[in-house]
C-alpha cells in the first residue's frame, strides 16, 4: 500500500539532546512538508522541499533542521536550540509542485522532552 | 502574507442536524483552497478542495463547501452529521510561488461535538 510513514509515533526527549523525526513516502511524491501541531493552535509550517538536495525554511524553522538526500526521505531533526519542543509533528507530501494538489499526511510523531 | 480565521473554536450539533463551519482567508491572488479532518491523535486527512471553476465544491463524506470571492469565504457544510464525524475540522489554503507550492497555512480548526 501506497502512503507515508512516520516513526516513531512516541518519542521523548531530554532536554539539550538533539532527536531525529523520521518521514518516508512511497507514493512517488516530488514535494514534502513537515508541520507543527500544537492544541489550539493549528499546523504551522516548519520546513518544506520541492527536490532532492533542496529545501525551504518555512514560518517556524528555528532549532529545526531537515534533509532531502533522497525523493522518498525528509528527516527532521529537532535541536537543543528549539526552546519549546513537545509537540505533535506531521509530515506531508504532495505530487507534483502545483499550489492546488492535495497534501497527503502521515499519521504524526508525538515528541515530549521530559 | 496569506492567513486562515475559523471563528468558532467548538461546535455541538445534535445527530441528524445540519452543519456549517465558518471558514475565512486572506490572500492576495486566487486562492486554492481546503478543508481537512482530523481524529485524534491521527493524521490530516482531505475532504475537498476549490481551485477554479464551480463555487459550491463536493467532498467526500457528505461534506460540500461554498467559495464566496466577495466574502472571502470558503465553508463547509453537511446536511444531516453522524456520530462518526466528531473531529477537528481545519480549512486551509495553499501559499505558492514561481517556484511551486510553498506549504499551507492552516486555520486553528474546529472541534466539533456530536450529540447523541
Amino acid at each position: 500500500d501506497g502512503g507515508i510513514t512516520q516513526s516513531p509515533k512516541y518519542l521523548f526527549r531530554k532536554e539539550g539532546q538533539n532527536v531525529t523525526l523520521s518521514c518516508e513516502q512511497n507514493l512517488n511524491h516530488d514535494a514534502m512538508y513537515w508541520y507543527r501541531q500544537d492544541p489550539g493552535q493549528g499546523l504551522r509550517l516548519i520546513y518544506y522541499s520541492q527536490i532532492v538536495n533542496d529545501f525551504q525554511k518555512g514560518d517556524i524553522a528555528e532549532g529545526y533542521s531537515v534533509s532531502r538526500e533522497k525523493k522518498e526521505s525528509f528527516p527532521l531533526t529537532v535541536t537543543s536550540a528549539q526552546k519549546n519542543p513537545t509537540a505533535f509533528y506531521l509530515c506531508a507530501s504532495t505530487l507534483g509542485l502545483a499550489g492546488y494538489n492535495e497534501q497527503f499526511f502521515g499519521p504524526g510523531t508525538r515528541l515530549t522532552v521530559l | 502574507a496569506q492567513s486562515v480565521t475559523q471563528p468558532d473554536i467548538h461546535i455541538t450539533v445534535s445527530e441528524g442536524a445540519s452543519l456549517e463551519l465558518r471558514c475565512n482567508y486572506s490572500y492576495g491572488a486566487t486562492p486554492y483552497l481546503f478543508w481537512y479532518v482530523q481524529s485524534p491523535g491521527q493524521g490530516l486527512q482531505l475532504l475537498l478542495k476549490y481551485f477554479s471553476g464551480d463555487t459550491l465544491v463536493q467532498g467526500i463524506k457528505g461534506f460540500e463547501a461554498e467559495f464566496k470571492r466577495s466574502q472571502s469565504s470558503f465553508n463547509l457544510r453537511k446536511p444531516s452529521v453522524h456520530w462518526s464525524d466528531a473531529a477537528e475540522y481545519f480549512c486551509a489554503v495553499a501559499a505558492y510561488s514561481g517556484g511551486g507550492a510553498d506549504g499551507l497555512t492552516f486555520g486553528k480548526g474546529t472541534h466539533l461535538i456530536i450529540q447523541p
